[in-house]
């Protein structure tokens, strides 16, 4: 039983360059997060999805990020123009339900250099 | 806006000793989680505390929650090498019942256990 699966795993791109991050989630569930953390930080909430939908997108940056999560095919958070204060590493979750006591599991992290 | 301090930052301990860590955080909340990241790792979660005195150990983890205090504490016992990891404590300040995604996670304790 696959876990949450995350690629590239790691990533390096230019100051202008595109990021495109996916994630996988794990069999059967249908909800998907996506949360950042940045050095020495904890982890952030960034958007939460559901199969072509967005339902909260609170934690998003109001520009160069967008995420979605198509009907076929994984999530994929989008970060145009990168800059520097972008690196960080990008931690996708899921679970099979939202709320309540549910635990959400996360995968193994996207890790972005911006050079 | 929740805050959540986690202290110490950083701890290095020899193997055989006790220590805990401490979470305090700064709304009202009944959901508590604490995960363990090993260095480039996904989080794992091991504990999740529901309610006010919740205790749950695992092997030589124990963690407890008091909502009255808004503190949460992790405590070692016998530490071995094999703990060596950075952990986190997040909160889930919505209504029991609620969201279970947006957590706010503390800055995490990069725990070194020594031979």
């Amino acid at each position: 039983n696959a876990g949450v699966m995350q690629n590239p795993r790691h990533l390096v791109r230019r100051r202008g360059q595109e990021a495109r991050l996916r994630c996988s989630p794990m069999k059967g569930h249908s909800h998907v997060y996506w949360y950042r953390q940045l050095p020495e930080e904890g982890l952030k909430f960034m958007v939460y999805l559901q199969k072509e939908n967005i339902i909260d997108e609170s934690g998003m940056p109001k520009e160069r990020f967008s995420a979605e999560f198509p009907k076929e095919g994984p999530s994929i958070l989008r970060i145009q123009q990168v800059v520097r204060g972008d690196s960080a590493a990008y931690f996708c979750a899921s679970s099979p339900f939202q709320g309540g006591r549910n635990t959400i599991y996360f995968g193994e992290g996207s890790w972005l250099t911006v050079v | 806006e929740l805050k959540v301090e986690q202290n110490p930052l950083f701890l290095s301990m020899q193997e055989g000793k006790n220590y805990t860590i401490y979470c305090n955080y700064s709304t009202t909340s009944d959901r508590l989680y604490w995960y363990r990241q090993d260095p480039g790792k996904s989080l794992e979660s091991l504990f999740v505390l529901l309610s006010n005195g919740a205790v749950k150990q695992e092997g030589r983890l124990m963690a407890s929650l008091d909502t009255k205090a808004r503190l949460s504490t992790l405590h070692i016992t016998a530490a071995v090498h094999d703990l060596s990891a950075t952990y986190f404590c997040a909160v889930d300040p919505s209504p029991s019942g609620g969201s279970n995604y947006k957590l706010t996670f503390g800055k995490g304790t990069l725990l070194t256990v020594n031979p």
